[in-house]
């Protein structure tokens, strides 16, 4: 079956940096294209970021565009999330989920992780 | 903020049929998917695309699309529908594939 695994979060200074991962398995990984979704305590759902299933593509949301930096390894079946320049409004539960198209982004969201928390505090 | 409008919260009886709407200018051109999320869990999709459900999906979950409003009917409720409901769907405007998502809709099964 299909699982994703988040992984990296924590507790994280204002201005600092951050890795997310996500190992997936249970499917032809690079067949489909990758999202992270996030959620900040007590708030809805706000989509981050999604790569295409080749990583030739990326598109990020405004909130995050210039200091999250998506990517995927193929071969590891994993995506990343770079996250820069972090801010209190970055506190969140972050996802990763799948597409539920292959080759193609539809924007529809077949298969979640259970998420990780990073909380951006001094 | 949401490109994508719900209301906040909605109720129902116990076995009666519910309708969440979701509405937004994206709408008109894509169609929409559902996320039913419980308490402390990540968001399940429950209907995609026209009225797609996923494996698993109760055939008391429906969706419809009219103009820029996008509809989930839950049809004979039950307790465990009570969850929070996110609609979502792409959008291209400014040349830039993005996301969105509603506000979320809170489900009380009465």
């Amino acid at each position: 079956q299909v699982q994703l695994i988040e992984s990296g979060g924590g507790v994280v200074q204002p201005g600092r940096s951050l890795r997310l991962s996500c190992a997936a398995s249970g499917f032809t990984f690079s067949m489909y294209a990758m999202h992270w979704v996030r959620q900040a305590p007590g708030k809805g759902l706000e989509w981050v970021a999604v790569i295409s299933y080749d990583g030739r593509n990326k598109y990020y949301a405004d909130s995050v565009k210039g200091r999250f930096t998506i990517s995927r390894d193929n071969s590891k079946n994993m995506v990343y999330v770079q996250m820069n320049s972090l801010r209190a409004e970055d506190t969140a539960v972050y996802y990763c989920a799948r597409d539920s198209d292959m080759a193609t982004v539809v924007g529809f969201f077949d298969n979640w992780g259970q998420g990780t928390l990073v909380t951006v505090s001094s | 903020s949401s490109e994508l409008t719900q209301d906040p919260a909605v109720s129902v009886a116990l076995g009666q049929t519910v309708r969440i709407a979701c509405q937004g200018d994206s709408l008109r051109t894509y169609y929409a998917s559902w996320y039913q999320q419980k308490p402390g869990q990540a968001p399940v999709l429950v209907i995609y695309g026209k009225n797609n459900r996923p494996s698993g999906i109760p055939d008391r979950f429906s969706g419809s699309s009219s103009g820029n409003t996008a509809s989930l009917t839950i049809t004979g409720a039950q307790a465990e529908d009570e969850a929070d409901y996110y609609c979502n769907s792409r959008d291209n405007s400014g040349n830039h594939l993005r996301v969105v998502f509603g506000g979320g809709t809170k489900l009380t099964v009465l």
